[in-house]
């Protein structure tokens, strides 16, 4: 079954205790991207990758890192989590041709909450 | 700068009534890709359709459909004799696709749909 699974589901944790959760995808899609949820916010974009080795910011990157070393994995890195971090996580991926937006594929979502 | 506005924050139908979801884009670019995601209380992000800018036939599917007008730069999504499986959160989104691929949301709309 074609799917993007993430890791934890939920988490909660305490202020700078570093976490990473993982993403993974078996599509062979080329593009990765992380997405967190807030009330009122919609969605925005908090990293994104292109390919194995390319990574690049989104809009809300402050506090994060992501690393690709493989195509089908993106973990996405809190180094020091605070309490505006407390948010839900979206991973998701896509083909990526000719510039041409493809559907994305959301993960499950993982439920952040930073005390 | 790119913007998605969903001024409707939550809707209330009754069942078998006709509801509109309202999307509004604003952007510089003449090539763009608009999207629509639902988001039901299970949490994940169901892609329901995409469209490109040069395309500006509207399209149905089933009880969904939608209505893309450049000119009010409105891209509308119309639920035909609602459901209470159509309860969910609405996002609609832009991408202009390119490197970052990413997804300009709007705020999302909450519908209700009551037996």
């Amino acid at each position: 079954e074609a799917q993007v699974t993430q890791n934890p589901r939920y988490l909660i944790t305490v202020t700078g205790k570093k976490l990473t959760v993982t993403c993974s995808q078996n599509m062979n899609h080329e593009y990765m991207s992380w997405y967190r949820q807030d009330p009122g916010l919609g969605l925005r974009q908090i990293y994104y990758s292109m390919n194995v080795e390319a990574t690049d910011k989104g809009d809300v990157p402050e506090g994060y890192k992501v690393s690709r070393k493989e195509k089908r994995n993106f973990p996405l890195i809190l180094e020091s989590p605070s309490p505006n971090q407390t948010s839900l996580y979206f991973c998701a991926s896509s083909f990526l041709r000719r510039n041409e937006p493809y559907e994305q594929y959301f993960g499950p979502g993982t439920r952040l909450t930073v005390t | 700068a790119q913007k998605v506005t969903q001024a409707q924050t939550e809707i209330s139908v009754v069942e078998k009534e006709d509801v509109t979801l309202d999307c509004v884009y604003e952007t510089r670019d003449t090539t763009y890709y608009l999207f629509w995601y639902k988001q039901p209380p299970s949490g994940e992000l169901v892609f329901l359709i995409r469209r490109n800018s040069f395309d500006e036939q509207n399209e149905i599917s089933g009880r969904y459909s939608w209505n893309f007008q450049k000119s009010t730069s409105s891209f509308n999504f119309t639920i035909t004799a609602s459901q209470v499986v159509d309860s969910a959160v609405y996002f609609c989104a832009l991408s202009l696709g390119g490197a970052t691929n990413k997804l300009i949301f709007g705020t999302g709309t909450l519908l209700a749909v009551q037996p």
